[in-house]
């Protein structure tokens, strides 16, 4: 049962347009919402977050938005640029065991972005 | 950079034989973690760690076990490998700092079971 979803598996898009990226999610427990960009051959690295109580973050060319109504959220990126081609994987916070917080993450969605 | 290494970077080993992978850490924060990504699958939770000896079981868990005798160090144990234990391995921290509760991850272990 997946509870974190990307439903689109590749985008493609044109330095200095808008990129989007989509997330749906099935648990409404989780109380936080990230976005991890991933490059070959390295690690995932934090992007951006947004809490459940909020349904907007900005950073920069990023932002988040959050539609908790829909179980939905979605980084749109702008300008595009051919550097931020990557994996991006959307990720939820859920309460674990000792304090801890785990990720349940998305399959990810790879970005081309063209010049 | 959330000092985290892993060792070794990449392994090819047979079917049957015990395989571990250790994530070390240079800033003592309390909460680590594995995963493994796979095409078609993104990032999944093996084992947490939320303190010295205290672990608990990810959504991936079966055939892995893992240790934290220290703080620094999270060892994730392939007690007899199989092929479809082939991926790639991430460690990862998260501090106690941390506003979203973001995790930072190491570069990863690629390990190829033939």
């Amino acid at each position: 049962d997946q509870q974190v979803k990307q439903n689109s598996p590749s985008l493609s898009v044109q330095e200095g347009r808008i990129s989007i990226l989509n997330c749906d999610y099935t648990n409404s427990m989780f109380d936080y919402f990230l976005w991890y960009k991933k490059y070959p051959a390295e690690g995932p690295t934090f992007l951006i977050s947004i809490s459940s109580i909020k349904d907007k973050n900005e950073d920069g060319r990023f932002t988040v938005f959050l539609n908790k109504s829909a179980k939905h959220l979605s980084l749109h990126i702008v300008p595009s640029q051919p550097g931020d081609s990557a994996v991006y994987f959307c990720a939820a916070s859920a309460w674990a065991q000792g304090g801890s917080e785990k990720l349940v993450f998305g399959k990810g969605t790879k970005l081309t972005v063209n010049p | 950079d959330a000092g985290i290494t892993q060792s070794p970077r990449h392994k090819v080993t047979e079917t049957g034989t015990p395989v571990t992978l250790r994530c070390h850490q240079t800033e003592n924060h309390r909460y680590m973690y594995w995963y493994r990504q796979d095409p078609g699958h993104g990032l999944r939770l093996i084992h947490y760690s939320y303190g010295v000896k205290d672990t608990d079981k990810g959504e991936v868990s079966d055939g892995y076990s893992v240790s934290r005798s220290k703080t620094e160090d999270f060892l994730l144990t392939l007690e007899s490998a199989t092929s479809s234990q082939t991926s790639v391995y991430f460690c990862a921290i998260r501090t106690e700092e941390s506003s979203y509760n973001e995790q930072f991850f190491g570069p990863g272990t690629r390990l190829t079971v033939l």
